[in-house]
């Protein structure tokens, strides 16, 4: 069964840090792209970020480029997103999502808050 | 790269049916086959409903279904249900770069 469960989430103050993660299980990870996908809250989804199976190309939405890094650990199947320079716009829900065939498989999500 | 555009909410009774719309540019929905939509019920995660315009995800009911014609993408929920009352949410690859639209409320009345 494919399983992702990410973690990570945490209050954090303004221009803090906080690295995501999402672990990987019921599939070959180096086999696919992957995403991160957020949602303030009351709010729609917004696409974050993707990396390559063998984690060589990543792109990222223009309001985290420069702040936010994906990457990706392929002995360990697991997604890593480290978010810098962090702001208050950035609170929101945090979902790792498979690709294949759309994002077929997504995370439960973990919680972002940065507050001072 | 803006959002998709969507209507904010549509609304139909049991039995019926319902289309949302969809649209963006040449440079996502009318420039590639790569449009997927996506249910989400509240405090849920989302959940796939249609891949790559028209490709239904096994155990996906064939209620469901999806078109494209230029830059505007179209989901179809026909014989609508209780249960499908939630948010959905389109998607495009645009290249470079991935694009969700700014959500869709159903409500089945």
């Amino acid at each position: 069964e494919v399983q992702l469960v990410d973690s990570g989430g945490d209050l954090v103050q303004p221009g803090g840090s906080l690295r995501l993660s999402c672990a990987a299980s019921g599939f070959t990870f180096n086999n696919y792209w992957m995403h991160w996908v957020r949602q303030a809250p009351g709010k729609g989804l917004v696409w974050v970020s993707r990396i390559h199976p063998d984690g060589t190309s990543t792109s990222y939405a223009d309001s985290v480029k420069g702040r936010f890094t994906i990457s990706r650990d392929n002995a360990k199947n697991t997604l890593y997103l480290q978010m810098n320079s962090l702001r208050a716009e950035d609170t929101a829900v945090y979902y790792c999502a498979r690709d294949s065939s759309g994002l077929g498989y997504w995370g439960q999500g973990t919680l972002v808050t940065v507050s001072s | 790269h803006s959002a998709l555009t969507q209507p904010r909410s549509v609304s139909g009774s049991p039995g019926q049916s319902v289309t949302i719309s969809c649209t963006g540019t040449s440079s996502d929905v009318g420039g590639y086959n790569y449009v997927s939509w996506y249910q989400q019920h509240p405090g849920k995660a989302p959940k796939i409903m249609i891949y790559d315009v028209s490709g239904r995800p096994s155990g996906v009911p064939d209620r469901f279904s999806g078109s494209k014609s230029g830059n505007t993408a179209s989901l179809t929920i026909s014989a609508l249900q209780p249960e499908d009352e939630a948010d959905y949410y389109c998607c495009s690859y645009g290249g470079s770069y991935v694009v969700f639209g700014g959500g869709t409320k159903l409500t089945v009345l």
